[in-house]
């Protein structure tokens, strides 16, 4: 079945440590976008791609950079990690001119 | 921009009782409102959306209502079960091109056996 995933599932890191979070899908979906989880927060949007080379500011980017290598993977960077980082981590795709998002199984990051 | 405030936080009710979440939008210009479920440990799946030009939509045991002029639209639930358990996400968009949510804070929903 297509799917869309997310590697790795759980990372622990250190502050100030570089760390990168990966997304494929094997929908053939054109649109991907990073959301970050908190509790009582809901799901918040850091960035979101049309295409490959196309990148979009979401409502919380700063701190995070993001890479569309290829249409299948998108990748978030923490150039810097900071403990208020620490969060569930979800990709999501959707075809252009349909509405529906899907998730992967998210990341789990704990910055110490 | 936009912004989805979503109640209550926390829901616990009784199997085969109802359940309704409320969300509210700030801008007018939204014409999508979807619901996501997400089971403990899972991601969130898509169970109902609504677009702006229909008040209420129907799947079984799930409804969503949409008041365009109060800016709210709502969940509900019917004859509840445990494994409707999950937290519940609203969400809010204004264009199809860009495909862009604005989620609601999430609902807490408890089935009690």
């Amino acid at each position: 079945d297509a799917d869309v995933t997310q590697t790795p599932r759980n990372r622990i890191t250190k502050t100030g440590k570089r760390i990168m979070l990966e997304c494929s899908q094997t929908k053939g979906h054109d649109r991907m976008y990073w959301y970050r989880q908190d509790p009582g927060l809901g799901l918040r949007l850091i960035y979101y791609s049309f295409d490959v080379k196309d990148i979009n500011k979401g409502e919380i980017s700063d701190g995070y950079s993001v890479s569309r290598q290829a249409q299948a993977k998108f990748s978030l960077s923490l150039e810097s990690a900071i403990p208020n980082q620490t969060a569930l981590y979800f990709c999501a795709t959707s075809h252009m001119g349909e509405r529906e998002q899907f998730f992967g199984p998210g990341t789990r990051l704990t910055v110490l | 921009g936009e912004n989805v405030e979503q109640h209550p936080s926390t829901l616990s009710v009784q199997e085969g009782d109802s359940a309704v979440i409320k969300c509210t939008y700030s801008d007018s210009a939204s014409n999508y409102f979807p619901w996501y479920k997400q089971e403990l440990g899972k991601r969130p799946q898509l169970i109902i959306d609504i677009r702006s030009n229909v008040g209420e939509k129907k799947d079984q045991r799930i409804a969503v209502t949409l008041n365009k002029t109060a800016k709210h639209f709502s969940l509900h639930i019917t004859e509840t079960q445990p494994e409707d358990s999950a937290v519940y996400f609203c969400a809010a968009s204004i264009s199809s091109n860009t495909g862009k949510l604005i989620f609601g804070q999430g609902t807490t929903l408890q089935v009690k056996p």
